[in-house]
């Protein structure tokens, strides 16, 4: 099947800093990409939606500047969390699809990336 | 009320028992995933689901459009089935999917 790929696979940093969240789709060129957050016992939430070449489409009460997604080629979108705080301290979760037939636009998925903002 | 309803929220059972795990949803859909968490985070899709029933392995998925709803069954559980089991709609013309809130799922030896 599919892969995605995500790294780092676990960051801590200071608060104040910016981290860089990285996911690759490895054999299959993903249209759309999807990143989500998870807090603890919860489901996932999503938090925006990033289709290549365009701006990301962000859920209500993300902030945009806060999260930045940028999705520059097929196979790569990143999420920069800037000024981390404890707050944002979660498991960050990417998707990727494709409308090709082959896969049937299922949504593959990352292995997430657990940030801890100190 | 969610669009997205899992039942049960929790569940424990012992090996080999038959285990079923419901999704009800409320909006029409083009599509309804069944995914599959473990402990470290990772998720697999496990089914993606338009009509009927879908099978592979020890597992079966099926769904009813007109009465909204969708069923996970696992045949003769074992601990490794161990997860927390999510139902996901995608809303037609959608890209994005609506998730319930989970079955953590316990398997005992």
């Amino acid at each position: 099947g599919a892969v995605v790929s995500q790294h780092p696979s676990r960051v801590i940093c200071k608060s104040g800093t910016s981290v860089k969240i990285e996911c690759r789709s490895l054999d299959f060129q993903a249209t759309t990409m999807f990143w989500y957050r998870q807090f603890p016992k919860q489901s996932l939430m999503l938090m925006a939606t990033s289709n290549e070449g365009s701006k990301a489409t962000y859920e209500q009460g993300v902030e945009k500047d806060k999260f930045l997604i940028n999705h520059a080629s097929l196979t790569l979108s990143t999420l920069t969390v800037t000024s981390a705080h404890p707050e944002d301290s979660s498991f960050y979760i990417c998707s990727a699809t494709s409308p090709l037939a082959a896969y049937q636009e299922t949504q593959y998925f990352g292995p997430g990336t657990r940030l801890l903002v100190l | 009320k969610n669009e997205v309803e899992q039942s049960p929220q929790n569940l424990t059972a012992q090996e080999e028992e038959f285990i079923t795990i419901n999704c009800s949803y409320s909006v029409g859909i083009s599509a309804l995933h069944w995914l599959q968490q473990h402990p470290g985070g990772g998720i697999v899709s496990l089914f993606m689901l338009s009509s009927g029933k879908k099978k592979h392995g020890r597992l079966i998925a099926t769904i009813n459009i007109q009465e909204k709803h969708s069923s996970l069954h696992i045949t003769a559980s074992h601990p490794r089935d161990s997860a927390v089991y999510i139902c996901a709609a995608r809303g037609q013309g959608a890209q994005k999917l609506v998730f319930g809130q989970g079955t953590r799922l316990t398997i005992n030896p």
